[in-house]
């Protein structure tokens, strides 16, 4: 079956320090991805859409100059959090989907990186 | 179930019994619902979906169910077990999967006693 996988699985960094999450798509091309994220004891929410080769889309209240997304290739999306603080500390979910008319149309999530600002 | 503030509601059944999981959606446009169990510190797993041209579907041991009318989804687990314990999201599409991300309702949290 379809496997995402997102790394690093938990991150600690300083308060105003970056941090880049990679999350792969290992057997399928997945010309879309998607990034949740989730604070303790709530669900999941979509922060932006990325299409391989072109920007992403941010969901409402979601700031991209902080939340920084490239799609370069069919198999890799990042996400960095750009001058990190405390608030963003939480579980990040990637999620992708192969194309349409393809076996792996569904959506397949990461394992999710939880990160700590301090 | 509905929540109350940040807590997640709680269901709790014993190990053998059946479970039913409901979700309330908003969006009637939606066309596409997906349930998901999500393990303390993973990512959402998924169990099974449906689209809006069914109202029931089954898989090996669960059963989801739809309600257009009212706009309601079920989840039943038949003879759970140990490892059925976890958070149970619905989460619903627009466009039967297309390019949109999902929305997540606000889960529930399963707990199976022995």
């Amino acid at each position: 079956g379809a496997v995402v996988s997102q790394h690093p699985s938990r991150v600690i960094c300083k308060s105003g320090t970056s941090v880049k999450i990679e999350c792969r798509s290992l057997d399928f091309q997945a010309t879309t991805m998607f990034w949740y994220r989730q604070f303790p004891k709530q669900s999941l929410m979509l922060m932006a859409t990325s299409n391989e080769g072109s920007k992403a889309t941010y969901e409402q209240g979601v700031e991209k100059d902080k939340f920084l997304i490239n799609h370069a290739s069919l198999t890799l999306s990042t996400l960095t959090v750009t001058s990190a603080h405390p608030e963003d500390s939480s579980f990040y979910i990637c999620s992708a989907r192969a194309g349409q008319g393809t076996a792996n149309y569904g959506y397949t999530f990461g394992s999710g990186t939880r990160l700590t600002v301090v | 179930g509905e929540s109350v503030g940040l807590h997640l509601p709680t269901l709790s059944v014993q190990e053998g019994d059946n479970s039913i999981i409901n979700c309330a959606y908003s969006n009637s446009a939606s066309d596409y619902f997906i349930w998901y169990k999500q393990e303390s510190g993973k990512g959402p797993q998924f169990i099974i979906d449906i689209r809006s041209n069914m109202d029931k579907r089954q898989g090996q041991r669960v059963t989801v169910l739809l309600n257009k009318t009212v706009k309601h989804l079920s989840l039943q687990i038949a003879a759970t077990q140990p490892g059925d314990s976890a958070v149970y999201f619905c989460a619903e599409n627009i466009g039967g999967g297309g390019a949109d991300g999902l929305t997540f309702g606000k889960g529930t949290h399963l707990i199976i006693q022995p």
